[in-house]
């Protein structure tokens, strides 16, 4: 039972352009919600996270939105550029667990 | 800090064998994790450790699998006798509990196990 899911396993945007990367989830539990960005050959690194209190979080060209009643969360990159592709992780966690729940990512490929 | 370091990088092997993959966290961190990455379920967990004690191996998909932490700056995932469906990549992941739960976890690159 996947409870993060990623229904768009890639994505191509030209670069320049916003990209948004959508991400459904289905345990109301989850009140942390963060994304990790994969480049090939590496392990994820973190990338921008939103607490459940919160609706909006903003890092540079990277924004998170998430919409609880809807229990749907986005990323959204703006401008997008070539070092952007790699494979984005969405995951979520509940109250003070560290167990962290991933969906199964979304290859970006940014086109120059 | 070297980050996470995982061993072998690489490994192949012939269906029925034992597998050891290799785990160093970064020092300090109290929080240990292997996952495992596969295209059609992405990444899971498989177990987590706390201060070298096991929390939670639910995601340990059968008696194959086993998991240690002799000490905090070691662990293994071992697979006996290995299996075709076990080849994908696996990552270990060190964390920090900072309190309030919104600590960041630490990947190591991976190691990919092929098995024949």
């Amino acid at each position: 039972d996947q409870q993060v899911k990623q229904n768009s396993p890639s994505l191509s945007v030209q670069e320049g352009r916003i990209s948004i990367l959508n991400c459904d989830y289905t345990n109301s539990m989850f009140d942390y919600f963060l994304w990790y960005k994969k480049y090939p050959a590496e392990g994820p690194t973190f990338l921008i996270s939103i607490s459940s209190i919160k609706d909006k979080n903003e890092d540079g060209r990277f924004t998170v939105f998430l919409n609880k009643s809807a229990k749907h969360l986005s990323l959204h990159i703006v401008p997008s550029q070539p070092g952007d592709s790699a494979v984005y992780f969405c995951a979520a966690k509940s109250g003070g667990y560290q167990k962290v729940t991933f969906g199964t990512g979304t290859k970006l490929q940014v086109i120059p | 800090d070297a980050g996470v370091i995982q061993s072998p990088r690489h490994e192949v092997t012939e269906m029925g064998q034992e597998v050891t993959l290799r785990c160093k966290p970064i020092s300090g961190h109290d929080y240990l994790f292997w996952y495992r990455q596969t295209m059609m379920r992405g990444l899971e967990l498989l177990i987590y450790f706390n201060n070298n004690v096991p929390i939670d191996d639910s995601g340990m998909p059968e008696d194959r699998f086993s998991a240690k932490m002799p000490n905090a700056s070691f662990s293994t995932l071992k697979i006996q006798p290995s299996e075709p469906r076990d080849s994908a990549v696996y990552f270990c992941a060190s964390s920090l509990d900072l309190g309030g739960g919104t600590d960041t976890q630490y990947f190591g690159p991976g190691t990919r196990l092929t098995v024949l």
